[in-house]
């Protein structure tokens, strides 16, 4: 079955602690996203990745950075984690073209809780 | 950016009945998508549209892809426990091949038995 895997579901952090949220996926897909989720608002881009090593800002960039260093590795990192970046993060990927483009798969997501 | 208004927020049904939600934007999209999140988990495809006036069928699900572009509705018929979650609506405008969509704000749906 083929997956999109948030290896931390459940986080709690301090202020100012640095965090990293890892992303894999194992369909070979070129695309890879991050994006928040807080009620009411819906899903929030932060960022997204068409290539290895390369990313781009989604619409609420600040505060965090990515990495993509591998095809099937996306990597969020929150520098110095706020209380308001308190909130569920999912990851999702998909394929750049063909049959299901631009149709995303979410992993289950990882929520972060900063004190 | 780009806005999506989903409607309504939230929805609270008896078993049985049916369900309408839509999505509307001031942005032509050229692909609408439909997302079902259970609680504690993903969001997961439910019916993805292509063309504008399409009308497609997925179990007791239908959904339409608007004539304008500009939006796109969810019809859930017979409902059942298993239901509840929340829906998301998702339109991809055009011009890019890197599948940045645009979510709705999400419609919560609770089924009483």
């Amino acid at each position: 079955d083929v997956k999109v895997t948030q290896s931390s579901r459940y986080l709690v952090k301090r202020t100012g602690e640095k965090v990293f949220l890892e992303c894999v996926q194992d369909m070979d897909h070129e695309n890879m996203f991050w994006y928040r989720q807080d009620p009411g608002l819906g899903l929030r881009l932060i960022y997204f990745s068409y290539d290895v090593k390369m990313k781009e800002k989604g619409d609420i960039p600040e505060g965090y950075s990515v990495s993509r260093e591998k095809k099937e590795r996306f990597s969020l990192i929150l520098e110095s984690a706020s209380t308001n970046q308190t909130s569920m993060y999912l990851c999702a990927s998909s394929h750049m073209g063909g049959s299901g483009a631009n149709v995303l798969t979410f992993g289950a997501g990882s929520r972060l809780t900063v004190l | 950016g780009q806005q999506l208004n989903q409607s309504p927020q939230s929805m609270f049904i008896q078993e049985g009945e049916d369900v309408s939600m839509n999505c509307t934007s001031s942005s032509i999209f050229n692909t609408w998508l439909w997302y079902k999140q259970d609680p504690g988990e993903g969001p997961v495809l439910l019916i993805a549209l292509y063309k504008a006036g399409e009308l497609t069928s997925n179990g007791r699900l239908t959904a339409q892809f608007g004539i304008t572009r500009k939006d796109s509705f969810l019809n859930i018929s017979a409902s059942i426990p298993s239901d509840v979650g929340i829906y998301f609506c998702a339109g991809l405008s055009g011009g890019t091949s890197y599948g940045k969509l645009t979510f709705g704000q999400g419609t919560i749906l609770t089924v009483h038995p």
